[in-house]
């Protein structure tokens, strides 16, 4: 079975920086076709894609938030981590991450989530 | 602002069929077959339902079907049951190497 679950702080200061770590299980980032991609849901509002890793490293970013933005593999291969940068309240949101099947271009399945609130 | 295009709301009553629209341009809807669509309940993580614009993973209904015409995307839900209440989100592929979404559409079963 496929499951992925996201964690990390869950309150943030302005200005600081989120980590937030996939772990994976039931599939290994390194497989061909595989990738991971990190969404996130501010509340009330809209899916926002944010980046993927795929298996062979190659990483694609949100064009609005690239320069905040880092994704890498765990040294395990069975985490991703997402970095971002300059944390601000508007970054606020439930952050998911998601098996990304390149073959067939979809994201399934999803992690629960988890919300991150970025408030001094 | 959403690069996708839906309507806020749509609705119907249980039996009846409704269509969601998710409209882009021709760098992303038109011009790839790698349009997606999720099914958001409350409080809980997006599920997908339709991918690569018409293709259904094992186990979602067929009542649910996925189309496209030009830069419009649609998701057609027939049969409606009141567990459909819920939010829908499509997304696609672009030329610029990323995914985009759509503002999402909350379904009400009147």
């Amino acid at each position: 079975q496929v499951t992925l679950r996201e964690s990390g702080p869950a309150l943030l200061k302005p200005t600081q920086s989120l980590t937030l770590t996939c772990t994976l299980s039931g599939f290994s980032i390194t497989t061909g076709g595989m990738g991971v991609s990190w969404i996130r849901q501010a509340p009330g509002k809209a899916l926002e894609w944010l980046g993927l890793v795929d298996w062979t490293d190659d990483k694609f970013y949100s064009t609005s938030l690239k320069t905040r933005l880092t994704i890498s593999k765990g040294a395990s291969n069975t985490q991703v981590v997402l970095t971002m940068t300059d944390m601000d309240p508007v970054d606020t949101a439930t952050y998911y991450c998601a098996r990304a099947y390149m073959n067939s271009w979809l994201f399934d399945p999803w992690g629960p989530g988890t919300l991150v609130i970025v408030s001094s | 602002q959403s690069a996708l295009t839906q309507p806020p709301s749509v609705s119907g009553s249980p039996g009846q069929s409704v269509t969601i629209s998710c409209t882009g341009t021709s760098s992303d809807v038109g011009g790839f077959n790698r349009v997606s669509w999720f099914q958001q309940l409350p409080g809980t993580a997006p599920k997908l339902l339709i991918y690569e614009v018409v293709d259904r993973p094992s186990g979602v209904p067929d009542r649910f079907s996925g189309s496209k015409s030009g830069n419009t995307a649609s998701l057609t839900i027939s049969g409606l049951q009141t567990e459909d209440e819920a939010d829908y989100f499509c997304c696609s592929y672009t030329r610029r190497r990323e995914w985009v979404f759509g503002g999402g559409t909350k379904l009400t079963v009147l």
